[in-house]
């Protein structure tokens, strides 16, 4: 049972565009979502998160977004850059468990 | 300066025998997790600890244990009972609130 899903495995974007990642969740006692980068043979990297009493948050070229009425959350990249490209998972923290639930991950491929 | 240990990088066994991947941390974290990955399928909770001498189970924790005798260590056992245990393993620290979890480099487990 995958309760948090990144439904599309890969994406390609051109230098300068920007990069809308998607991640879906389906369960409402998730309180805090995260999203990391992670390069081949590396541990992830923390990118930005956002806790459920919000909607956006913002830091410099990364915004991520949500939306619990429809249980989605989106990360935007602007502009996109070449280094951009990685894997990037969503991640969800159930309300007072102390654990994170990661998605599949999507790889993004930014072209120069 | 702090961080997150993972050791050894690369680790090959033969089939059969137990081997037990080390983690560290000196961020002074009480959480500790560990995490598998395999291709297309993200990052899947095996354990995590939250406090020493005391850790609970992930979403695959069968065929692996663990121990938490020290804040700082959290090593993770594969034994032989783990049908599939190649795979990259990562480890991670957070504080309380499970959010922003730090990872480790990782080890790439090779079961021959």
């Amino acid at each position: 049972d995958q309760q948090v899903k990144q439904n599309s495995p890969s994406l390609s974007v051109q230098e300068g565009r920007i990069s809308i990642l998607n991640c879906d969740y389906t369960n409402s006692m998730f309180d805090y979502f995260l999203w990391y980068k992670k390069y081949p043979a590396e541990g992830p990297t923390f990118l930005i998160s956002i806790s459920s009493i919000k909607d956006k948050n913002e830091d410099g070229r990364f915004t991520v977004f949500l939306n619990k009425s429809a249980k989605h959350l989106s990360l935007h990249i602007v502009p996109s850059q070449p280094g951009d490209s990685a894997v990037y998972f969503c991640a969800a923290s159930p309300r007072n468990t102390g654990k994170l639930i990661f998605g599949q991950g999507t790889t993004l491929q930014v072209k120069p | 300066d702090g961080g997150i240990t993972q050791s050894p990088k690369y680790l090959f066994r033969k089939e059969g025998q137990n081997v037990t991947l080390s983690c560290e941390q000196n961020l002074n974290h009480d959480a500790m997790y560990w995490y598998r990955q395999d291709p297309g399928q993200g990052l899947r909770l095996i354990y995590y600890s939250q406090i020493v001498n005391d850790f609970q189970k992930g979403d695959i924790a069968e065929g692996y244990s663990v121990s938490r005798e020290k804040k700082e260590s959290f090593p993770l056992t594969v034994t032989s009972a783990q049908k599939n245990p190649t795979a990259f393993y990562l480890c991670a620290s957070s504080t309380l609130t499970g959010t922003e979890a730090f990872f480790g480099q990782g080890t790439r487990l090779t079961v021959v």
